[in-house]
């Protein structure tokens, strides 16, 4: 068990300039989330997927936002157009589906965007 | 709308006394909760949660306990360590996202223990 992976750790970009980031899920964990967390807040609930189907999306997600995961496997969350508002930090987190929600899921470390 | 409010920021407390932190929540369909531990550069880490059929949880030195009637649940730590110093989430899963297991999150709270 390897844990979440998350990449970039860190991401500066200009302000509407295009970014993408890559989270790789425990290896059996069929679920996958995305949050997002900004200063001072709890992570915000983005997308869920469960194998390569998105099943829900929030509406935090606005069309500059998409979510992939080809084959179940990693997922990438691109936000194009990068605004100053998007600057947060942006959590992936998996878990299996034999798991109750009373077991939580694992989250990674985050890849923190600032738009400049 | 805050649906899972955490009202304390801060909480400062001495090593081996206890800490209480308090979750208050306005969703009466919630039927899950889970306390998460996020230290600095971290991702959040799940510590322990609860049914909302039951009124407490236990597991070492952490204790949740839930009263549905004031809507409010309180993770207890006894004793505490200066390696629980972190920020605490209180988080909550309303019935009808039991399948995906989606999170709605308080503001948190940052436990400062002092040796």
């Amino acid at each position: 068990d390897t844990g979440v992976s998350q990449d970039p750790r860190h991401k500066i970009t200009k302000r509407g300039q295009n970014v993408t980031f890559r989270c790789d899920p425990i290896s059996e964990h069929n679920r996958l989330y995305w949050y997002r967390q900004t200063l001072g807040q709890g992570p915000e609930f983005l997308t869920y997927f469960q194998n390569e189907a998105q099943l829900e999306k929030s509406r935090l997600l606005s069309d500059r936002f998409s979510a992939e995961r080809p084959k179940g496997s990693f997922s990438t969350l691109e936000i194009q157009r990068t605004e100053q508002g998007d600057s947060a930090m942006y959590l992936c987190a998996s878990s299996s589906k034999s798991g109750t929600p009373l077991y939580g899921y694992t989250f990674g470390s985050g890849t923190r965007l600032t738009v400049v | 709308d805050q649906q899972v409010k955490q009202n304390s920021p801060s909480l400062s407390v001495q090593e081996g006394r206890i800490s209480i932190l308090n979750c208050d929540y306005t969703n009466s369909m919630f039927d899950y909760f889970l306390w998460y531990k996020k230290y600095p550069a971290e991702g959040p880490t799940f510590l322990i949660s609860i049914s909302s059929i039951k009124d407490k949880n236990e597991d070492g030195r952490f204790t949740v306990f839930l009263n549905k009637s004031a809507k409010h649940l309180s993770l207890h730590i006894v004793p505490s360590q200066p390696g629980d110093s972190a920020v605490y989430f209180c988080a909550a899963i309303d019935r009808g996202s039991s399948n995906t297991g989606k999170l709605i999150f308080g503001q948190g709270t940052t436990l400062q223990v002092k040796p």
